[in-house]
């Protein structure tokens, strides 16, 4: 157990449809990474928030959107999903914001369905 | 851009030692990281390397050569709970001075009885 956690685990929805992720980082840790993982893909980073701000942007879709709140829990926000966007959506947390040697953490992931 | 090479499948048997090669092209390079996933579970962090040279975990170790931009992970006495993907991470630079992993495709090892 990481320490990071994330619900839902299973989210099943329908095309055109929006859906919030959930993400709880371990105690302590200030920066939260979202990646999405499609079938035998490997890790896209999304985006970064570090101590609720905004760090870092990756492949994230218009269509995605995320936060950071006081209590250094975040969301991800997906809005008229597709098809193409079932995947596995991994959250994951470290201490610091781009120390190279900051080890990331990740949680369970919360698997997404679209149908 | 950063991209990564690694093999997509290795199969190996128990008690054998097995190297998984990484291949790199990044600007800004800070570091190689690896990370194992089981099937459906979350990556968990294997080992970092930020200098050239030999790291070694228990049963595991990890090799940089930065002049190359290559590494390795080396998995010695496999087990049967060894199976799993493994992927290559470079930690660099990207816009804003985020150090950003960025992730190799992932290579998925099989270990035999």
């Amino acid at each position: 157990d990481s320490g990071v956690t994330q619900t839902p685990k299973h989210l099943i929805t329908a095309t055109g449809q929006r859906v919030t992720l959930r993400c709880s980082p371990r105690s302590g840790d200030l920066s939260v990474y979202w990646y999405q993982q499609s079938l035998d893909q490997g890790l896209q980073f999304l985006i970064q928030y570090y101590n609720g701000e905004e760090r870092a942007k990756g492949n994230i879709l218009e269509r995605f959107s995320a936060q950071q709140f006081p209590d250094l829990h975040s969301e991800l926000n997906l809005s008229s999903l597709e098809l193409g966007d079932s995947a596995l959506y991994f959250c994951a947390s470290s201490v610091d914001r781009d120390r190279a040697t900051d080890t990331q953490y990740f949680g369970p992931g919360t698997r997404l369905t679209v149908l | 851009g950063q991209s990564l090479e690694q093999p997509s499948e290795v199969t190996a048997v128990e008690g054998a030692i097995v190297q998984i090669n990484c291949t790199y092209q990044t600007s800004g390079f800070y570091g190689l990281s690896w990370y194992q996933q089981h099937d459906g579970g979350a990556p968990t962090f294997l080992s970092y390397n930020g200098l050239d040279g030999l790291e070694e975990t228990g049963r595991f170790s990890s090799f940089l050569s930065r002049s190359d931009s290559y590494g390795y992970l080396l998995l010695q006495e496999l087990q049967m709970k060894d199976s799993a993907s493994y992927f290559c991470a470079v930690r660099a630079d990207s816009s804003g001075s985020a150090r950003q992993l960025t992730f190799g495709s992932g290579t998925q090892l099989t270990v035999l009885p």
